[in-house]
């Protein structure tokens, strides 16, 4: 149980494209999803926190204009990187949680990543 | 605030070898912790929680960890490594007033055969 589907596994595209990147959790409702960059060798960076039919919370540094997230219902949430740059190229991953997991210890549960590299 | 501090950024172990990846945790209130294993170019998978139940925890693969209050540690152990045991592992704190992870910075896992 607690499957997250990550999808695409891998995008390269040109830069200036959008490039849009969708997490679903298939077996659970998910109030919050979150959302992670991680560079190589490396551990993993939060970007955002997205509650279902809410503004997703952002980290400090992260910019909301280019990384837009959508969470519409309580199995999808959405990540729109927009025109995207070579700088954006990195490793991104999102999680997802079991409604009022929060406060019980319930472990987040991730999808297999997305691998985004603009050319 | 809440954070993770795994000792150690490589561990290299023979096939058959106990593998011991070392975690301390700082949190001002009880902590839930977790450890997670990233195979290459994939997302993260959950090997054991604690939540305040019994301080050893048994997880999957021949993973367990113990919870140790007076030492603020998380180990995780493995009595014996496997080839397929290589790979990222990460430790993770969060608690009941927070809902975001604070990860460690990763320990990567070499078996040699």
């Amino acid at each position: 149980g607690a499957v997250v589907s990550q999808h695409p596994s891998r995008v390269i595209c040109k830069s200036g494209t959008s490039v849009k990147i969708e997490c679903r959790s298939l077996d659970f409702q998910a109030t919050t999803m979150f959302w992670y960059r991680q560079f190589p060798k490396q551990s993993l960076m939060l970007m955002a926190t997205s509650n279902e039919g809410s503004k997703a919370t952002y980290e400090q540094g992260v910019e909301k204009d280019k990384f837009l997230i959508n969470h519409a219902s309580l199995t999808l949430s959405t990540l729109t990187v927009t025109s995207a740059h070579p700088e954006d190229s990195s490793f991104y991953i999102c999680s997802a949680q079991i409604v009022e997991g929060t406060r019980s210890g319930e472990p987040q549960h991730f999808g297999d990543g997305t691998r985004l590299s603009i050319l | 605030a809440q954070s993770v501090t795994q000792l150690g950024s490589h561990v290299s172990v023979s096939e058959g070898a106990l593998v011991l990846l070392r975690c301390n945790y700082s949190s001002s209130v009880p902590p839930y912790l977790f450890w997670y294993v990233q195979y290459p170019n994939q997302g993260l998978q959950l090997l054991l929680k604690y939540t305040s139940a019994a301080t050893l925890v048994k997880g999957i693969n021949g993973f367990e960890a113990e919870f140790k209050k007076s030492e603020t540690s998380f180990h995780l152990t493995k009595p014996s490594a496997h080839m397929s045991d290589a790979a990222e592992y990460f430790c993770a704190v969060t608690h009941s007033n927070d809902y975001k992870l604070s990860f460690g910075a990763g320990t990567t896992v070499t078996v040699r055969a």
